[in-house]
């Protein structure tokens, strides 16, 4: 069956360093994959989207790859600041879209 | 203006009782969605509705039924409810069905309690 896996379910870093965050997904072929950012006590928010073409994909301090060899996307976040806590979903699509079980991340000042 | 509003955003109930769920789009979208958050937090779709006709229906229990008036309004009964119903409950919707990559806005959700 399909699953997806994000790497933990929880990740502190500094202030100021990369957080990188992980999606694994098998018996699974997804031809794009969303990343969300999820508040407590609020929906998911979209944060990027990359295809199955793509390589990678940047937004600001953003950044996701897609290697659809290794069933794998990393989602990075550089210079990260406390407001980027959060709890972090990966979505992999094809005629759906289902959702990863999400990372939560804390920065540290 | 609020892009994808939910009412209520709480909701206590006892076990038996019927409820609805009302969900509302202002963004012109012709996809709307159903979603199931429980307490592990992971979220998992109910139903997907395009243009009023339903596309998804994951295996959820028929005591569900999505009902969509028009474009804009994709409403959830639950008739009687019970205690493994208690979750979030958020309403999405999204410009064109999923399985063309499109982003979806999230409602802010609403936390149904059944006791």
């Amino acid at each position: 069956s399909q699953k997806i896996e994000q790497n933990s379910e929880a990740l502190n870093i500094q202030e100021g360093k990369t957080a990188t965050l992980t999606c694994n997904y098998t018996n699974y072929s997804p031809a794009y994959l969303q990343w969300y950012r999820q508040d407590p006590g609020r929906g998911p928010v979209f944060l990027l989207l990359i295809r199955e073409n793509e390589k990678e994909k940047r937004k600001e301090r953003l950044k996701v790859t897609f290697d659809t060899t290794l069933k794998q996307s990393l989602f990075h976040i550089t210079a990260s600041q406390p407001a980027d806590s959060a709890t972090y979903l990966c979505a992999p699509g094809n005629n759906d879209m289902r959702f990863g079980a999400g990372t939560r991340l804390t920065v540290k000042p | 203006d609020t892009a994808v509003s939910q009412t209520p955003k709480y909701l206590v109930t006892q076990m038996g009782n019927d409820k609805s769920i009302k969900c509302e789009q202002n963004l012109g979208h012709d996809t709307m969605y159903w979603y199931k958050q429980d307490s592990k937090k992971f979220l998992k779709i109910m139903f997907s509705y395009n243009n009023k006709e339903l596309i998804i229906n994951e295996t959820v229990p028929n005591r569900f039924s999505p009902k969509s008036p028009d474009k804009a309004h994709l409403n959830l009964h639950i008739n009687s409810l019970e205690l493994g119903d208690s979750a979030v409950y958020f309403c999405a919707s999204s410009q064109g069905l999923a399985g063309i990559s499109y982003e979806q806005y999230f409602g802010p959700g609403t936390r149904l309690t059944v006791t």
